[in-house]
């Protein structure tokens, strides 16, 4: 079973278009993140919730909106894609906690045409 | 605000060649540490982590770490890379419970 699971593996869409990433983690953590790797393979937080709650939001663009229907799934909604939205954005979990580490998933590789 | 920093952007070893790979961050409070590597086109993976206790920790597949309080670094090392090693390689820390920022990464290609 996958820990950490994210759909699609690969997006490739058009500018100004509406896409959601979806995420699942079967590993009962309480924490949850979203992350983007840009080209360079720079890994930046954009979001982390804590049982369904936001905690970090790092000056991402309203666009860019996160819904925890559940503690075990984090799903990103972007709207009105733009060129520089595209990258391969990570989905992770981890329990509540210092002491803890994250699980990744495999990524989703976004391309915006 | 904290900043985690990785000096080297990409590293070119031989096989059997020693490895050390910089890590420091800002943070002058309680920080939890970890290494992951990222192999091509896959997910990130740990490698090892630094909570509390002997400051050299050892991880996965060889690999060892060091943390110095007094430098704010975290530096990975392994004696002897093999191919297999080539990935990009990532420093994170922890300053509380619910975020873990990383730095820049390092790429390491090792040629046979």
């Amino acid at each position: 079973d996958t820990a950490v699971s994210q759909t699609p593996k690969y997006l490739v869409t058009q500018m100004g278009n509406d896409k959601s990433i979806k995420c699942e983690q079967n590993l009962g953590h309480d924490t949850m993140y979203w992350y983007k790797q840009d080209s360079k393979k720079f890994l930046k937080i954009m979001f982390s919730y804590n049982n369904k709650e936001l905690i970090i939001n790092e000056t991402v663009p309203n666009r860019f909106s996160p819904k925890s229907p559940d503690k075990a799934h984090l799903n990103l909604h972007i709207n009105s894609l733009e060129l520089g939205d595209s990258a391969v954005y990570f989905c992770a979990s981890s329990p509540t906690g210092m002491n803890t580490e994250a699980f990744f998933g495999q990524g989703t590789r976004l391309t915006v045409v | 605000a904290q900043s985690v920093s990785q000096h080297n952007h990409h590293v070119i070893l031989s096989e059997a060649a020693s490895l050390e790979l910089g890590c420091n961050y800002s943070y002058g409070g309680t920080v939890n540490l970890f290494w992951y590597v990222q192999y091509p086109g896959q997910h990130l993976q740990l490698l090892l982590k630094y909570f509390s206790g002997d400051p050299l920790v050892k991880g996965i597949k060889g690999f060892e770490a060091e943390f110095i309080k007094s430098k704010f670094s975290f530096n990975l090392r392994k004696p002897s890379v093999q191919w297999s090693d080539t990935a990009e390689y990532f420093c994170a820390v922890r300053t509380g419970a619910n975020n873990l920022f990383f730095g820049t990464g390092t790429r390491l290609t090792v040629i046979p």
